[in-house]
């Protein structure tokens, strides 16, 4: 049983490059997450999902896509990477109803 | 939108000696309340919850914290802390609805 895996954990965009941050869960868990952690700013939402198919925006959505085909998997793509986007970004997962989260260990992404 | 407050950003404190991190949030209607532990590089780990019941809730490594509705504060508190408890402390709340708000956390250091 791995929990939340997220892959890369390390990355450097060039200013308007894309990617996808993969997330992917094994413990059949409706409701997934993403989050970016700012020095000093704490977690904000960026996306979560309830469900496949169900995704709904956060507090920062603005330069970020989701998608949620299947139950494990919520990736997260940057179209147009910028400097803000720098950030460590965290997937985490939750069971029904949502109490609380699992989080994954991170992908920590740098844009120059 | 909700928010949560943590107003100490930074708490140093001796070994064995208590320490109380102190969390207090907007929403006056129904909340659900939660308290994450972050050790350098990694995610989030639940630490303890509040869903209902008991107002007083228990962490299985001596941790507890205090839900007080009036004052709307769920402050988290140890008697006796360990070199081991030095991490990143986040207040997190759920109000209705599958949002999770997370306080800009609290570094604990535990002196020698």
């Amino acid at each position: 049983n791995a929990g939340v895996t997220q892959t890369p954990k390390f990355r450097i965009l060039k200013i308007g490059q894309s990617m996808t941050l993969q997330c992917t869960q094994d413990m059949n868990h409706n409701y997934m997450y993403w989050y970016r952690q700012d020095p000093g700013m704490g977690l904000k939402l960026i996306y979560y999902s309830v469900g496949a198919g169900i995704t709904d925006k956060g507090e920062v959505p603005n330069g970020y896509n989701v998608s949620r085909s299947t139950t494990e998997d919520f990736p997260l793509r940057l179209e147009l990477a910028a400097p803000s986007q720098t950030s460590v970004y965290f997937c985490a997962s939750g069971p029904p109803g949502a109490y609380e989260q699992y989080f994954g260990p991170g992908t920590r992404l740098t844009v120059t | 939108a909700q928010s949560v407050t943590q107003l100490d950003s930074q708490v140093p404190v001796f070994e064995e000696a208590p320490v109380e991190l102190r969390c207090n949030y907007s929403s006056s209607v129904s909340v659900y309340l939660f308290w994450y532990v972050q050790y350098p590089n990694q995610g989030l780990q639940l630490l303890l919850k509040y869903l209902s019941g008991s107002t007083l809730v228990e962490s299985i490594n001596g941790f507890e914290a205090e839900f007080n509705k009036s004052q709307t504060s769920f402050h988290l508190r140890k008697p006796s802390v360990h070199i081991s408890d030095t991490a990143e402390y986040f207040c997190a709340v759920r109000p209705t609805g599958n949002q999770f708000y997370f306080g800009t956390g609290t570094s604990l250091t535990v002196i020698p």
